[in-house]
């Protein structure tokens, strides 16, 4: 079984550009979460897909907005970037809405804005 | 509101000497709590979870945890750390928000093995 995929795994973006990250769920899956987590922090919930629709978003401004496909793969896509937008993104996928079962996560893409 | 506080940002143990991690949690109802660890430059990694089964939670590499209602704790405890215990842990509880399940994360412990 595969586990979650994530590219790139590193990107430099100029402030101001867009930028868009790619992730493939685990097999099976059809929940996905996004998470930023800025250096020294925790991570912090961006929002979730689940079956192809967005049902729940954290404290992130409308410029951060995602996708996810019937495959279940999922975009999050980031415009007018920000210096502070620099972080570490994880995907995370799961079955049915997460919760009590747990998400499996990938290894990130860390972002740079300059 | 769901919340967890990692009680340490920073535990250095010798290899070979028990390890204790202390989060504490705050939760209006039963809540679902997991440990995880970050390696440098991965992701994160499942240690355990509880989900109001056992209070004493087995996890892999031989870590557990062990829930108390009374003290609000979820702490991660190890027998014998080993070099390749180093990383960062995070406390997490699952929140439910309108539906939809998300993680909220502790700040961090980041655990350091000493030869």
């Amino acid at each position: 079984e595969t586990g979650v995929t994530q590219s790139p795994t590193h990107l430099i973006k100029t402030r101001g550009q867009q930028v868009t990250l790619r992730c493939s769920s685990q097999s099976g899956h059809n929940t996905v979460s996004w998470y930023q987590q800025a250096l020294g922090q925790g991570p912090q919930f961006i929002f979730q897909y689940y079956r192809e629709e967005e049902n729940g978003r954290g404290n992130f401004p409308p410029r951060f907005s995602g996708l996810q496909f019937p495959n279940y793969s999922s975009e999050l896509n980031v415009n007018a970037l920000e210096l502070d937008d620099s972080a570490l993104y994880l995907c995370a996928s799961s079955l049915e809405g997460g919760g009590a079962r747990g998400y499996t996560f990938g290894s990130g893409t860390r972002l740079t804005v300059v | 509101a769901q919340s967890v506080t990692q009680l340490d940002s920073h535990v250095s143990v010798s290899e070979g000497t028990p390890v204790l991690l202390r989060c504490n949690y705050s939760s209006s109802y039963s809540p679902s709590l997991f440990w995880y660890v970050q390696h440098p430059n991965k992701g994160l990694q499942l240690l355990l979870k509880y989900t109001s089964a056992a209070t004493l939670v087995k996890g892999i590499n031989g870590f557990e945890a062990e829930f108390k209602k009374s003290e609000t704790s979820f702490h991660l405890t190890k027998p014998s750390a080993h070099m390749s215990d180093a990383a960062e842990y995070f406390c997490v509880v699952s929140d439910q928000l309108s539906g939809t399940y998300k993680y909220i994360f502790g700040t961090g412990t980041r655990l350091k093995v000493l030869a």
